[in-house]
């Protein structure tokens, strides 16, 4: 059973292009959340999905930034026309549905640079 | 918004003494769980607290779930060099919505 996958683990965007992070739930998994972390930092909410919902999003920038968790295929978050300050560690996490599964399990990361 | 206070913020310690940390919150939460990230990587769930007043153990590690619903800790007994990296609390309301606190980094000396 894999876990969650997390790709590319490294992007390279030039400042104004566009970044598609993805996100593949571990298997049996309904639930996906995005998260934002700057080196030394802790981890910044960004949004919470379940398929083809987003439950809660109050952590995104309200501009350039679009996060989905299609019914086929995984959750993508998208950033558009990238900065500078757009550079961070993106980890997604997913869980199961019912009290007795809510514990998240993380995937690896993606390391967003803007140059 | 959900607001998760993680203390202390770093820790240096010997490696053989016992190390704690906690968690509190101006909100209740359903579920709390500590993670533990390594240089590079993402955090990996280290332990899950379901009910008020739970008392959970993985190893050398321990963790309880606060009476009040608002609060977590977690201990580590005896370190070792490996015990280095990122705590990281996490609060879990009825909606599945999670909240991180800011995180404990531990170095361990030899």
């Amino acid at each position: 059973n894999a876990g969650v996958m997390q790709n590319p683990r490294h992007l390279v965007r030039r400042r104004g292009q566009e970044a598609r992070l993805r996100c593949s739930p571990m298997k049996g998994h309904s639930h996906v959340y995005w998260y934002r972390q700057l080196p030394e930092e802790g981890l910044k909410f960004m949004v919470y999905l379940q398929k083809e919902n987003i439950i809660d999003e109050s952590g995104m920038p309200k501009e350039r930034f679009s996060a989905e968790f299609p019914k086929e295929g995984p959750s993508i978050l998208r950033i558009q026309q990238v900065v500078r300050g757009d550079s961070a560690a993106y980890f997604c996490a997913s869980s199961a549905r019912g009290p007795s599964y809510t514990e998240a399990f993380f995937g690896q990361g993606t390391r967003l640079t803007v140059v | 918004g959900q607001q998760l206070n993680q203390s202390p913020q770093s820790m240096f310690i010997q490696e053989g003494e016992d190390v704690s940390m906690n968690c509190t919150s101006s909100s209740i939460f359903n579920t709390w769980l500590w993670y533990k990230q390594d240089p590079g990587e993402g955090p990996v769930l280290l332990i899950a607290l379901y009910k008020a007043g739970e008392l959970t153990s993985n190893g050398r590690l321990t963790a309880q779930f606060g009476i009040t619903r608002k609060d977590s800790f977690l201990n580590i007994s005896a370190s070792i060099p490996s015990d280095v990296g990122i705590y990281f609390c996490a609060g879990q309301n009825n909606n599945n919505d999670m909240r991180f606190g800011a995180g404990t980094r531990l170095t361990v000396k030899p």
